[in-house]
């Protein structure tokens, strides 16, 4: 069975902060990651994905995550953080083999302060 | 505009009714889902349809049920014996293969008094 654990569940950062959110995974084998963000109100959009290839994947709004396959992980970044980054983030794995079934970690709350 | 709508978009129900969420999809997705989130706990599979009229339980499917008779369509009915139904409910759709996210409907709050 596939898990993911996100460690921090509240974040709170003062604009122009360095963002970086963990994220690890459980699986035996090849997976497909992903970053989703939920804003306030809003529906859960795409931040990120990867798939294979180069470790470092960048994503919308100036956000990026890296694979680290010795560490399962796949931890997301931004350099500064903006007040409109305020939202929840969620990590999810798809274990290859198992289907296209997602499982999500329990998401990090992200409050950026002005 | 290709989408996914689940309404509505907030539910009341009494204790020991069932009750139905709508979820449909004009993307062409063969596969669907359906997710309860709860703060702190993140999303949590309840059902998946990866074609019509087939579909598997996911991590939590006591107390739900669920129907795929058009590939647009995915409804979720919460019956009386789910033990904790007030959620929020997420429908997802994907097309086939491992590799691609899922769009998200907006969800509906279902609370049950």
């Amino acid at each position: 069975a596939q898990s993911v654990s996100q460690h921090n569940h509240h974040v709170i950062l003062s604009e122009a902060a360095s963002l970086e959110l963990g994220c690890n995974y459980s699986y035996g084998g090849t997976v497909n990651l992903f970053w989703y963000v939920q804003y306030p109100g809003q529906h859960l959009q795409l931040l990120l994905k990867y798939f294979s290839g180069d470790p470092l994947v960048k994503g919308i709004k100036g956000f990026e995550a890296e694979f680290i396959k010795s560490k399962f992980s796949f931890n997301l970044r931004k350099p500064s953080v903006q007040w409109s980054d305020t939202a929840e983030y969620f990590c999810a794995v798809n274990g290859k083999g198992g289907g296209n079934k997602l499982t999500f970690g329990t998401g990090t709350q992200l409050k950026v302060e002005l | 505009d290709g989408g996914i709508t689940q309404s509505p978009k907030y539910l009341f129900r009494k204790e020991g009714q069932n009750v139905t969420l709508s979820c449909e999809q004009n993307l062409n997705h063969d596969a669907m889902y359906w997710y309860r989130q709860d703060p702190g706990q993140g999303l949590r599979l309840i059902y998946y349809s990866q074609i019509v009229n087939d579909f598997q339980k996911g991590d939590i499917a006591e107390g739900y049920s669920v129907s795929r008779e058009k590939k647009e369509s995915f409804p979720l009915t919460v019956t009386s014996a789910q033990k904790n139904p007030t959620a929020f409910y997420l429908c997802a759709s994907s097309t086939p293969g491992a590799n691609y996210g899922y769009t998200f409907g907006s969800g509906t709050r279902l609370t049950v008094v």
